[in-house]
């Protein structure tokens, strides 16, 4: 069974880019949609984009202009960047997959907190 | 605010059966499918049912799901404590071109 996990720093200072990776295990990213999905605190869920295996990406438009993602096949990893953050980009962030494309999110890593403060 | 609506609790007795429900429109719940997740405090959300209708291998009977027109709705019967969680809906929407979550359902068990 496939896990996800996330990994990065806990703590970002405003104005500067917050970066995530998530690594896959027990399966190849050499497939799927690989998404980003995060979670103020105490709020709902809003998905921030996803990576296709090719390198194809689609991201929210709301953070469209802020944010890149990418995938290391060779690592089996694939990471966010966030930059220009705010105390509002504070929330747990999520790695998930979406195994048949714009269907639904089969896998989900545990999360990471991401606080945004000076 | 979400696009996709859903109420902001739901409750019920032990062994009674909860509805939740999903609002859409037509670019999103009209024309993709509806899946729901569960989120047990302090923990990442899971799939509970995925295209409409359809339980992943491990989710117990006891949770359905259907779709009608740009409308879903996930039903849990024989409630259990153990289903007091946070449940959220999910659907592609064609014109923003992104997934959109409904803003969750606090579920009490009595």
């Amino acid at each position: 069974q496939v896990q996800l996990q996330e990994s990065g720093p806990g703590l970002v200072r405003p104005s500067e880019t917050l970066s995530l990776t998530c690594t896959v295990s027990g399966g190849s990213i050499s497939t799927y949609y690989w998404t980003w999905i995060r979670q103020p605190p105490g709020k709902g869920l809003e998905w921030i984009g996803y990576i296709y295996y090719s390198g194809r990406t689609n991201y929210n438009a709301s953070l469209r202009s802020r944010v890149t993602m990418s995938l290391d096949a060779s690592r089996n990893q694939f990471s966010l960047k966030l930059s220009s953050v705010t105390a509002a980009d504070t929330a747990v962030y999520y790695c998930a997959r979406d195994p048949l494309g714009l269907q639904y999110f089969d896998s989900w890593g545990q999360g990471a907190l991401v606080t945004v403060s000076s | 605010q979400s696009v996709l609506t859903q109420p902001p609790s739901a409750s019920g007795a032990p062994g009674q059966r909860v509805a939740i429900s999903c609002s859409g429109s037509n670019s999103n719940i009209g024309s993709n499918p509806v899946s729901w997740y569960r989120q047990l405090p302090g923990t990442a959300p899971t799939l509970l049912i995925n295209s409409n209708d359809q339980r992943p291998s491990g989710v117990p009977d006891r949770f359905s799901g259907s779709k009608s027109g740009t409308s879903a709705s996930l039903a849990i019967s024989g409630l259990q404590s153990e289903d007091e969680a946070d449940y959220y809906c999910a659907s592609w929407d064609d014109g923003l071109n992104g997934w959109l979550f409904g803003g969750g359902t606090k579920l009490t068990v009595l």
